[in-house]
C-alpha cells in the first residue's frame, strides 16, 4: 500500500525552539506539500515542492521554511516556534499533473508551549 | 484568485437520512474537482474526483457528486447515511493541468445512530 509517512504523530515544543517535521513518500511522486489544518479554517498551504531542491511558497509561508534534498523526503522547518503555530500539520504528495489526487500522511499535531 | 466555499460547517443527520453537502468554487477556466473525507483520528482520503466527461461522479462508500458548471458547484450526495459516515468532508478544486489544490473549510458531519 502506498504511503506518506510523517515521522511524529504528536509533538510538544517550547516557544523559540527550531522544529523539524519530516515527511517521506514511497510513491515516486514529484509533488509534495505541507498544509496546516485548523478548525474552521480548513487546510491552508504552507509550502510545496515540485522537484528536488525546488520549492514554492503557499498561502501562509511566514515563519516556516522547507527542505527537499531527496525526491521522497520533504521537511518542514519552524525556524523559531511560536504558540500561534500550534496546529495539525499535514504532508501530502501527488503526481506532477495532480491527476489521481493527493495522498495524505496521518498528520503531526504540534503543540507549542 | 480561486476559492472554494463550503457553506455547511456542521451537519447533523439521523441514520438513513439523505445527505447533500454544498461546494461552490470561483474560477472561470476548466477545473478538476475533488471531495476528501477525514474520519475521526484518520488521515484525509480521496472520496471522489471529477476531471471531465459525465458530470455525475460516483465515489467510494456510496457517495456521488454532481458537477454543475453553470452554478460553479460540485455538491456531494449520499441517499442514505450511516453512523460510520461521521467525518469531516473537504471539497477541493484545482485549475485543469495544475496540481495545486484549493481546499474548502470543511463540513463536519455527525450521523446519529
Amino acid at each position: 500500500d502506498v504511503k506518506v509517512t510523517q515521522s511524529s504523530r504528536y509533538l510538544v515544543k517550547r516557544t523559540g525552539e527550531k522544529v523539524f517535521l519530516e515527511c517521506v513518500q514511497d510513491m515516486d511522486h514529484e509533488n509534495m506539500f505541507w498544509y496546516r489544518q485548523d478548525p474552521g479554517l480548513g487546510l491552508r498551504l504552507i509550502y510545496f515542492s515540485y522537484d528536488v531542491k525546488m520549492k514554492e511558497k503557499g498561502d501562509i509561508p511566514e515563519g516556516y521554511s522547507v527542505s527537499r534534498e531527496k525526491k521522497e523526503r520533504f521537511s518542514l522547518i519552524l525556524e523559531s516556534a511560536s504558540t500561534n503555530q500550534t496546529s495539525m500539520y499535514l504532508c501530502a504528495s501527488s503526481l506532477m499533473t495532480g491527476l489521481g489526487g493527493y495522498t495524505f500522511g496521518s498528520g503531526t499535531r504540534l503543540t507549542v508551549v | 484568485a480561486q476559492s472554494v466555499s463550503q457553506h455547511n460547517h456542521h451537519v447533523i443527520l439521523s441514520e438513513a437520512a439523505s445527505l447533500e453537502l454544498g461546494c461552490n468554487y470561483s474560477y472561470g477556466g476548466t477545473v478538476n474537482l475533488f471531495w476528501y473525507v477525514q474520519y475521526p483520528g484518520q488521515h484525509l482520503q480521496l472520496l471522489l474526483k471529477y476531471f471531465s466527461g459525465d458530470p455525475l461522479v460516483k465515489g467510494i462508500k456510496g457517495f456521488e457528486a454532481e458537477f454543475i458548471k453553470s452554478k460553479f458547484s460540485f455538491n456531494l450526495r449520499k441517499p442514505s447515511v450511516q453512523w460510520s459516515d461521521t467525518a469531516e468532508y473537504f471539497c477541493a478544486v484545482t485549475a485543469s493541468g495544475t496540481y495545486k489544490y484549493i481546499f474548502g473549510t470543511g463540513t463536519r458531519l455527525k450521523v446519529l445512530a
